[in-house]
């Protein structure tokens, strides 16, 4: 299937410090992607939609201003995690759908491990 | 989206078959059933879709209800690699095409 790449795959940062997290199609275009963080033990939750072009669609109770999505080109999209502190310690997980197939696949990254100290 | 209703966990053990259930009564006509899966500490991983019709892939096997209210998700042989958390999920295609939204999926622990 389609890849999907993250960077960094781990990361551990200071309290109010800004992280970057970058997610790639690899092998496809990707319109649409999506920002997911998963809390240990628990399901995967949807932060916000990231549209090539656009601004993206945060989900309810999602702070835009914290978490900066930018969808600049087809094949990358960026979550920056601003003035991070340490209950934003997740596993964020970017996801990505291809253009090609008319959006019908979608297609998950390895995710990113932040810890805020 | 519509939502699905997942068993916790299940156990299964090597080598033998495994039935994952799924049940979504308030789906709708244009609601495709998707299963993905999750390893620890990685990232969901696609296993299979349909909409009506049961079918088949190098992963598994999907068999629909016929008032596809329910569906199952068939391992014709798990190995220990199969051992992960089974997300059940409904997405609904067309010109407004829904998320994937996750719910808490099931377990699956396979013993050797």
């Amino acid at each position: 299937g389609a890849v999907v790449s993250q960077h960094p795959s781990r990361v551990i940062c200071k309290s109010g410090t800004s992280v970057k997290i970058e997610c790639r199609s690899l092998d496809f275009q990707a319109t649409t992607m999506f920002w997911y963080r998963q809390f240990p033990k628990q399901s995967l939750m949807l932060m916000a939609t990231s549209n090539e072009g656009s601004k993206a669609t945060y989900e309810q109770g999602v702070e835009k201003d914290k978490f900066l999505i930018n969808h600049a080109s087809l094949t990358l999209s960026t979550l920056t995690v601003t003035s991070a502190h340490p209950e934003d310690s997740s596993f964020y997980i970017c996801s990505a759908r291809d253009s090609g197939t008319g959006g019908n696949e979608q297609f998950f990254g390895p995710g990113t491990r932040l810890t805020v100290l | 989206d519509a939502k699905t209703t997942q068993p916790n966990s299940m156990e299964s053990n090597e080598e033998e078959p495994v039935h994952l259930p799924c049940n979504h009564s308030t789906i709708s006509g244009t609601d495709y059933i998707h299963w993905y899966r999750q390893l620890p500490s990685q990232g969901p991983e696609y296993v299979i879709h349909g909409l009506t019709s049961n079918v088949n892939n190098r992963m598994a096997s999907l068999a629909i209800a016929e008032d596809r209210k329910s569906s199952t998700l068939i391992l014709h042989r798990a190995t220990l690699r199969d051992a992960a958390v089974y997300y059940c999920i409904l997405r609904r295609y067309g010109g407004s095409q829904g998320n994937l939204i996750f719910g808490k999926g099931t377990k699956l622990s396979v013993k050797p």
